[in-house]
């Protein structure tokens, strides 16, 4: 079935410090892909979404491309503030059919001043 | 700016009693989800309705969980009888699902504490 790999965190950087969270997937077809953020006590937001091989999401200075050769939907940022401080999740849909989410585990993002 | 709203915002509950947690999707989205998140099992779906009608509730425990959508501006969750294993933060999401076209927009979430 479907699945999505997160690298495990939590991840601590200084602010303005560069920020790469992996993420790859495994999925039938082609699947769309996903970048969710949760900050504490609240619902997941919508981070970033690519549909197809090499588009490239972005917003909010984040950024991932859809790479189908190497599977991965990694998330950068080319310089974090605290205010980014949340949780990041990976996730997918398939596209076709069945059109619910398969989420990563989370990676915890800690930005400090 | 449209919201997915959810109610209640936490609900605290002893084992045994019926929770019923509500879901009003944005206006003109098709599709609802109910996703449970846990620390052990991260987030997981339960159940997803298109056009109303219930397409995937593989995720439910069947003996005890139901899912439905009366009308269009409205989904419920219920829970009876309800287990301590049950606590856990419980979001509705609703999409429109077209073609390639399904993002899916979250509430803010029910936390469900089961004593």
């Amino acid at each position: 079935g479907d699945s999505v790999t997160q690298m495990e965190g939590p991840v601590t950087l200084s602010e303005e410090a560069f920020l790469t969270i992996n993420c790859t997937y495994t999925a039938t077809g082609y699947p769309s892909l996903f970048w969710y953020v949760q900050y504490p006590g609240e619902g997941l937001q919508l981070l970033l979404k690519a549909t197809k091989a090499d588009d490239k999401g972005s917003n909010k200075g984040f950024e991932a491309t859809y790479r189908k050769e190497t599977t991965s939907f990694h998330l950068e940022k080319g310089s974090v503030q605290v205010s980014d401080s949340a949780v990041y999740f990976c996730a997918l849909s398939a596209g076709t059919g069945r059109r619910a989410l398969t989420f990563g585990s989370g990676t915890r993002l800690q930005v400090q001043p | 700016d449209a919201r997915v709203t959810q109610t209640p915002r936490h609900k605290v509950t002893e084992m045994g009693q019926e929770v019923t947690m509500r879901c009003q999707p944005i206006l003109g989205h098709n599709t609802v989800f109910w996703y449970r998140q846990t620390m052990m099992q991260g987030l997981e779906l339960l159940a997803y309705f298109r056009n109303r009608a219930p397409l995937d509730d593989s995720g439910m425990p069947k003996d005890r969980f139901s899912a439905e959508m009366p009308d269009a501006t409205l989904a419920t969750l219920k829970i009876q009888p309800s287990e301590p294993r049950d606590s856990a933060v419980y979001f509705c999401a609703s999409g429109l699902v077209l073609g390639q076209q399904d993002t899916q927009y979250f509430g803010p979430g029910t936390r469900l504490t089961v004593l």
